[in-house]
């Protein structure tokens, strides 16, 4: 079965600590990941998805299909880096029944 | 970037009525919208795909006949609770797909709160 697992809640850090915010998956297939954010009263949007191999705002994020993990890291947290982050999973299925699995979400908090 | 758009953003009804929440992509053409629901401090659960021109693909446990989808134009899609009871308050959530198979963007809207009194 399809999921996805991020076994933290909560994340806290102090600003300019490292940041890893671990996310596990399983898949028959070949996968395709995304991590979304969700920052205070916003709505969710976008990190960053494996496929594009980017650094956004400092996060990167490798697909280890060994480990089935897909953990978001950045070397230096920053206080605006406090929001709801969540793992996904692109499951396909044909056509219009793709469809995103998400994981529970952590909350990263980034202390001064 | 695509923008998603839900209206209203929130709705307060008695136990018993319906409420239609709207979706819709302001830039581009959506096939395909989903419909999802998230409870305080969880995580996004997919209720529903909705493919324009098609009768929506419910997951389980969903009922169908509980929340009407309609998405009856490349840029709109509706969730219609019927008769909405206290148990259906919750924070719904749209998204609609941009792009091509292995390329494909979900969007999401800002949500909507219910709170069914």
């Amino acid at each position: 079965a399809q999921r996805v697992t991020q076994p933290e809640k909560l994340l806290s850090v102090f600003k300019g600590a490292p940041v890893e915010l671990k996310c596990n998956y399983s898949y028959s297939g070949s996968p395709e990941l995304f991590w979304y954010v969700q920052y205070s009263r916003q709505r969710l949007q976008l990190l960053l998805r494996h496929i594009s191999r980017e650094s956004i705002k400092g996060f990167t994020a490798d697909l280890n299909k060994g480990e089935t993990s897909f953990h978001l890291k950045k070397p230096f947290a920053q206080e605006e880096d406090s929001a709801m982050y969540y793992c996904a999973l692109h499951a396909y299925y044909g056509g219009a029944t793709n469809k995103l699995i998400f994981g529970t979400g952590t909350l990263l908090a980034v202390q001064p | 970037g695509a923008v998603v758009s839900q209206h209203p953003s929130w709705v307060i009804c008695k136990s018993g009525t319906s409420v239609k929440i709207e979706c819709r992509s302001l830039d581009f053409q959506a096939t395909t919208m989903f419909w999802y629901r998230q409870f305080p401090k969880q995580s996004l659960m997919l209720m529903a795909t909705s493919n324009e021109g098609s009768k929506a693909t419910y997951e389980q446990g969903v009922e169908k006949d509980k929340f009407l989808i309609n998405h009856a134009s490349l840029t709109l899609s509706t969730l219609t609770v019927t008769s909405a009871h206290p148990e259906d308050s919750s924070f719904y959530i749209c998204s609609a797909r941009q792009g091509g198979e292995r390329r494909e963007t979900q969007y999401f809207g800002p949500g909507t709160r219910l709170l069914v009194l």
